[in-house]
């Protein structure tokens, strides 16, 4: 089974500050990306990737940047955190071979921005 | 956009009973996954469908993509079901999932 890791599980942030959000998968996938979720609420598509090097803007993505340096690793980068960014933040990869594109959820970071 | 809409947004059930979640899509989608995110927040895969219908255990999950729907049914519910349930979409191929809003399941005594 998929597994997707997640760092820091939870952070406490300042506004205006950079925070950034870490994940790795051991699964060899190559599409990663990145959710967010508010209280309540379905998750929401920030940023993807399918290959290494190379990122997509998801549904919600201003504010956000990426960064995918390798097949295992996909980062979510803050660069000026607001109240706005406080939820909680799932990574995901899946494999795309064999037509299946079902997706594995890391734990979630729960971002805290004050 | 790509739409998904989940219902009922809550429901009870009492220990051994069942009931049927759905949801319902505005474009047509290539695949669903239903997700429970248990009370500490993690998502745990139920099902992926391309097509048919998929079952395991008390769970069993019908997808029609022609007609733009899904549906998870639930029997003999148990205690530890409760949680909140989310269906999600894709409609491209590289499987960006839309989210339903969630039903929040609660098992009763």
């Amino acid at each position: 089974e998929a597994a997707v890791t997640q760092s820091p599980r939870s952070k406490v942030a300042v506004t205006g500050g950079k925070v950034t959000l870490s994940c790795h998968q051991t699964n060899n996938h190559d599409y990663m990306y990145w959710y967010r979720q508010d209280t309540g609420h379905g998750l929401r598509l920030i940023h993807y990737s399918y290959v290494a090097d190379s990122t997509e803007k998801g549904d919600i993505p201003d504010g956000y940047k990426a960064s995918r340096p390798s097949q295992e690793n996909f980062s979510l980068i803050l660069e000026l955190a607001s109240l706005s960014q406080t939820a909680v933040y799932f990574c995901a990869s899946s494999d795309g071979t064999g037509g299946s594109y079902e997706q594995y959820f890391g734990p979630g970071t729960r971002l805290t921005v004050l | 956009g790509d739409q998904v809409e989940q219902s009922p947004s809550a429901l009870s059930l009492h220990e051994g009973t069942g009931s049927a979640l759905r949801c319902n899509f505005t474009t047509t989608m290539r695949a669903v996954q239903w997700f429970q995110q248990n009370s500490r927040g993690s998502l745990i895969n139920l099902f992926y469908l391309a097509s048919g219908t998929k079952e395991n255990g008390r769970l069993k999950s019908t997808f029609n993509s022609k007609e733009s729907y899904s549906t998870l049914h639930i029997r003999d519910a148990q205690l530890e079901d409760s949680g909140t349930y989310f269906c999600a979409a894709s409609s491209s191929s590289f499987s960006k999932l839309v989210f339903g809003q969630g039903t929040s399941l609660s098992v009763v005594p």
